[in-house]
């Protein structure tokens, strides 16, 4: 059965610290990996990831593929109030209906 | 102003009666889903569907249904079938691998 296991489940961190989040996979027919942002109700895109090594950035936020070992890291550094969120990563697999399959997702909480 | 609708934001009912939740998109995605999110849990798949009059089951279809009678909406009922209906619905249009999210329902039945 396809499978996609985040660690830590929760984590509190200050303000300015860095954290790394964490996905691993077991998934037949692996197109690419998805990390959202679910801080109230709608998750929001953070990243795609297809290729193993090559880091995707935006601001503090980066993130990297490893398809050998099968897992991803989401990192934050340097982290505000506003990054409190659960962060959720989903798998899509090569099949109809571009299909994903999420992990249970890591309640952030940074505090002031 | 693209994006997706859901209505209503809460919604409450009694066990027994079916209920429709609403979502409506203004992206011109072909695909739509409909997910169902609780605690410690993650999103986990009720029924997707690829194109206007066409639908299929996801993982947690028992006790849902669905129609996809025009592109821009995927209403979801669900029926008084469902053992547990209390949780948070999330329904989602893409295009490719990318999913975009509406802002959620969150269904109490008592």
């Amino acid at each position: 059965e396809d499978k996609v296991v985040q660690s830590p489940l929760s984590l509190v961190v200050h303000e300015g610290d860095t954290v790394t989040l964490n996905c691993s996979y077991e998934v037949t027919n692996f197109r690419s990996l998805l990390w959202y942002k679910q801080e109230k109700k709608a998750p929001t895109f953070l990243f795609m990831l297809t290729s193993s090594g090559i880091e995707k950035k935006s601001g503090r936020l980066s993130s990297i593929l490893d398809k050998k070992e099968l897992f991803s890291i989401l990192n934050i550094t340097a982290t505000q109030t506003g990054d409190s969120a659960v962060y959720l990563c989903a798998v899509a697999r090569m099949e109809y209906g571009n299909k994903l399959v999420f992990g249970a997702g890591t309640i952030l909480r940074v505090k002031s | 102003d693209g994006g997706i609708t859901q209505s209503p934001k809460y919604l409450f009912r009694k066990e027994g009666q079916n209920v429709t939740l609403s979502c409506e998109q203004n992206l011109n995605h072909d695909a739509m889903y409909w997910y169902r999110q609780d605690p410690g849990q993650g999103l986990r798949l009720i029924y997707y569907s690829q194109i206007v009059n066409d639908f299929q089951k996801g993982d947690i279809a028992e006790g849902y249904s669905v129609s996809r009678e025009k592109k821009e909406s995927f209403p979801l009922t669900v029926t008084s079938a469902q053992k547990n209906p209390t949780a948070f619905y999330l329904c989602a249009s893409s295009i490719g691998q990318r999913q975009y999210f509406g802002p959620g329902t969150r269904l109490t039945v008592t």
